[in-house]
């Protein structure tokens, strides 16, 4: 089955500054990828998300990034604020024609003032 | 419109005993997958139902079983508890595949 790893597990960056959150998966099948923002007590919202036949996608202050050949997906923040501050989990769905997501472990981000 | 509901939101059980966990997707989503929520191992997939059949399924032991309505409400149902069990137990639902999936509040499942 599909495997994601997702790093760093912790990541502080200050007001103001970007923040990059990478991730690897395993199934050459998989071709929808989307990224999730948890904040503590609430339920897990879609941020942003990319299909296999599309390198890059932005909105606003969030891009992800697509390399099917290394089989690895990126989440770039850029302008961090505070609200920002959230555990972020990427997530892969294989073909098939089925839902069902592997996720990542989570990437704590914290955004430091 | 209305968005994903799970009932109930709390459960205490003890080893042993079973549980019914309820969710209620959002109109017109057919697609309803469960997650289950925990420090240690993050969200794991358990299974997806679509139109009343089982399309997809985790890698979780046969105690942990699920089904899905006309409507596509679904409910899963945990046998025989674990104190291993104790999560956060999630669904979501969705359009079409692949789309956004919608997460309901959770059950959060407590096993003494």
């Amino acid at each position: 089955g599909e495997n994601v790893e997702q790093h760093p597990s912790t990541l502080s960056v200050q007001e103001g500054d970007s923040a990059v959150i990478k991730c690897t998966y395993s199934d050459s099948a998989s071709n929808y990828f989307p990224w999730y923002k948890q904040e503590l007590g609430k339920r897990p919202q879609l941020i942003i998300d990319i299909r296999s036949n599309v390198g890059e996608k932005k909105d606003q202050r969030i891009a992800v990034t697509l390399n099917k050949t290394a089989k690895h997906f990126s989440l770039h923040i850029t302008e961090t604020q505070p609200e920002d501050s959230a555990v972020y989990f990427c997530a892969a769905s294989s073909g098939g024609g089925a839902d069902g997501l592997t996720f990542g472990k989570g990437t704590h981000l914290i955004i430091q003032p | 419109k209305a968005g994903v509901t799970q009932t109930p939101r709390y459960l205490i059980k003890t080893r042993g005993q079973q549980v019914t966990l309820s969710c209620s997707p959002i109109s017109g989503h057919r697609s309803v997958s469960w997650y289950q929520q925990t420090p240690g191992q993050g969200l794991q997939f358990l299974f997806e139902y679509f139109s009343e059949t089982q399309r997809n399924k985790g890698n979780f032991p046969g105690r942990f079983s699920g089904r899905q309505f006309s409507n596509s409400r679904s409910e899963m149902n945990v046998s025989t508890l674990e104190l291993g069990d104790s999560a956060l137990y999630l669904c979501a639902s969705s359009l079409q595949h692949p789309s956004e999936q919608f997460f309901g509040p959770g059950t959060r499942l407590t096993v003494l």
